[in-house]
């Protein structure tokens, strides 16, 4: 069964801290990953998009990274600041094509406090 | 110059009636799509138009009926509204399909309430 899934379920880090979110998923066959940020009360903002080739891959403080021989990535916070309070969902797609699928995680939660 | 434009932003209505949420989109792209994300959070995919054409239909009720007048619009009708509808439903769009290399541009949401 393709699935994706995100850990942990929420994380409260203190500003200027890293932070590590983990995605693991079980789609086949893997076309793509999307690492996607989501504030509250607004749509999600894509922050990374990788393919099977791709092992890492970084937008500003934000660095993902993909095996896909394990089917994990993770996506690496740098030096959190305040506004990346949000939640961090992960999608895996299974085609390049029409008839891809998209494959969503329930995301991380994360707070940042000052 | 908003990208990804949805109305409207709040939805309350009661069980039983029907109701339309409209999508635009300025981006010149190919593929729009309806998601729904739940009181979790769970994002989920409902419909995907390419060229105004549906290429997604998830399992969804039929209830739910896209239309694509255009490539630069989708909107959504639901009928005979449930309590189980109350969600945020989100509008996208893409250069290409959902599976593909494509950034997806969301909308802002429509908050739908059923009471």
């Amino acid at each position: 069964k393709n699935q994706v899934e995100q850990s942990p379920q929420s994380l409260i880090i203190l500003e200027g801290k890293n932070c590590t979110l983990q995605c693991n998923y079980t789609v086949s066959p893997f076309s793509n990953l999307r690492w996607y940020k989501q504030d509250t009360g607004r749509g999600p903002v894509s922050l990374t998009i990788m393919t099977f080739s791709e092992n890492t891959k970084s937008n500003g403080r934000y660095t993902a990274t993909l095996d896909a021989d394990t089917k994990q990535s993770s996506l690496h916070i740098t030096a959190s600041q305040l506004s990346d309070s949000a939640s961090y969902i992960c999608v895996v797609s299974d085609r390049g094509s029409t008839l891809g699928r998209l494959y969503f995680g329930r995301g991380t939660q994360l707070t940042v406090w000052p | 110059d908003t990208a990804v434009s949805q109305t409207p932003k709040y939805l309350v209505t009661q069980m039983g009636n029907d109701k339309s949420i409209k999508c635009e989109q300025n981006l010149g792209h190919d593929t729009m799509y309806w998601y729904k994300q739940d009181s979790k959070k769970f994002l989920k995919i409902m419909f995907s138009y390419n060229n105004k054409e549906l290429i997604i239909n998830e399992t969804v009720p039929n209830r739910f009926s896209p239309k694509s007048p255009d490539k630069a619009h989708l909107n959504l009708h639901i009928n005979s509204l449930e309590l189980g509808d109350s969600a945020v439903y989100f509008c996208a769009s893409s250069q290409g399909v959902a599976g593909g290399l494509y950034e997806q541009y969301f909308g802002p949401g429509t908050r739908l309430t059923v009471t």
